[in-house]
């Protein structure tokens, strides 16, 4: 069946860094590729997604490019803050029957 | 947008009790509304898939007569956990899939409620 993997985290980086969060998909079809964001103590967030092959999603300053040929939708972003400490989640959805499939998710630790 | 809220954010009950979470579409109809389970430090884990004015599909391993899914409009779903006992302490999460063209969201998106934190005593 599809499923999504994640690198594990935490993630530890300093302030400005540049971050990427990896993520790799198997897939039958061709499936829709989000990121979510949960913050401490908050509910997800839609990060940012792409619905085909070589979209670019991006939101505040975040991108993931959809990669069919390696299956990945890797989360980057140049400068990162403090306030992009969170959980960070990859999915997909194979649009057989509208659900998500999630990644582990993983846990972004920014210090000043 | 599209928000979706849930109530309570925060419960505390006894074991052998029952608790009714809400899951509301604030702002659209959604025909088709989710309900996860998130134990600490782990993904979400998908525990039913709930349609307005039909049965809801649960996953395989969640106990239905256990916890109770009624999606009696297109804004609401409720979770109902009953006679709960501590390994039901848990934060349960609901989402709701909009319409096509809603907020330039597609089909397969989902917009999360701010979770529930069920403490069973």
């Amino acid at each position: 069946g599809d499923s999504v993997t994640q690198m594990e985290g935490p993630v530890t980086l300093s302030e400005e860094a540049f971050l990427t969060i990896n993520c790799t998909y198997t897939a039958t079809g061709y499936p829709s590729l989000f990121w979510y964001v949960q913050y401490p103590g908050e509910g997800l967030q839609l990060l940012l997604k792409a619905t085909k092959a070589d979209d670019k999603g991006s939101n505040k300053g975040f991108e993931a490019t959809y990669r069919k040929e390696t299956t990945s939708f890797h989360l980057e972003k140049g400068s990162v803050q403090v306030s992009d400490s969170a959980v960070y989640f990859c999915a997909l959805s194979d649009g057989s029957n509208y659900q998500l499939i999630w990644g582990a998710g993983t846990k972004l630790i920014i210090k000043p | 947008g599209a928000v979706v809220s849930q109530h309570p954010s925060w419960v505390i009950c006894k074991s052998g009790t029952s608790v009714k979470i809400e899951c509301r579409s604030l702002d659209f109809q959604a025909t088709t509304m989710f309900w996860y389970r998130q134990f600490p430090k782990q993904s979400l884990m998908l525990m039913a898939t709930s349609n307005e004015g039909s049965k809801a599909t649960y996953e395989q391993g969640v106990e239905k007569d256990k916890f109770l899914i009624n999606h009696a409009s297109l804004t609401l779903s409720t979770l109902t956990v009953t006679s709960a006992h501590p390994e039901d302490s848990s934060f349960y999460i609901c989402s709701a899939r909009p319409p096509p063209g809603l907020a330039g969201g597609n089909i397969y998106e989902q917009y999360f409620g701010p979770g529930t934190r069920l403490t069973v005593t």
